[in-house]
């Protein structure tokens, strides 16, 4: 099983739809979890930390359940800008060296449309 | 504050050719690491210096890979010799401390191998 798990897509969306993506890992030590959005030929870039409380921004919601090992994003109102890979992160402790680690998943592609 | 700077921003190479690639982090940032993303993927990390100390190279493939941080801030991550496979995207990324809130990446350099 990898560790961190995403539907590649594409979702291919009109613009103005909510869209969420959802995500699955397999360390249940993880601590800490993001979602970063990486444009074409472009660099990730982080969009938002992902709290158990779940936490928004604007537009955005991010979703932790930690029971079911499972984060997820929540897109409203969708923009044609908001075309891009959306990646998800888990940042789990190094046993052996010490620190943490990211891990990310394959990242889920989105196409808003006229 | 500047980002973090990569270069070369492109690259192409023929096979069993060496190649380096450099990276400067953030200021102040001390961590530092190298990811390749292949097409399709999420970036997988290659090497992690805390300061000048590599503390996790694991997945450096070391029978061609080499990287080094001598005064733990610029980096420089080589192949010798260079194979079709290893065409990808390096990316440099770093983060103040451990990745709890996160790293940032550089644009990365994109390597052909022909």
């Amino acid at each position: 099983r990898k560790e961190v798990e995403q539907d590649p897509g594409p979702f291919n969306v009109p613009e103005g739809a909510t869209v969420a993506f959802n995500c699955t890992y397999s360390n249940s030590a993880s601590q800490s979890f993001f979602w970063y959005r990486q444009d074409c030929r472009k660099e990730p870039k982080l969009l938002m930390s992902v709290y158990s409380s779940g936490n928004e921004d604007g537009r955005f919601t991010a979703q932790l359940n930690r029971a079911s090992q499972y984060i997820s994003l929540l897109i409203r109102d969708s923009k044609l800008s908001d075309s891009a890979t959306y990646l998800c992160v888990v940042n789990t402790e190094v046993l052996t060296g010490g620190g943490n680690k990211l891990t990310f998943g394959t990242g889920t592609q989105l196409k808003v449309e006229l | 504050e500047a980002g973090v700077v990569q270069s070369p921003r492109y690259k192409i190479i023929e096979k069993k050719q060496p190649v380096a690639f450099w990276c400067n982090p953030i200021s102040g940032h001390n961590t530092l690491y190298w990811y390749r993303q292949n097409l399709g993927q999420g970036p997988e990390l290659l090497i992690r210096y805390e300061n000048e100390e590599a503390v996790d190279d694991s997945q450096l493939p070391k029978d061609r890979f080499s990287a080094e941080r001598l005064k733990g801030v610029d980096s420089t991550l080589k192949i010798q010799p260079a194979e079709l496979g290893d065409s990808a995207v390096y990316l440099c990324a770093s983060s103040q401390g451990d990745t709890s809130e996160g790293q940032y990446f550089g644009p990365g350099t994109r390597l052909l191998v022909l």
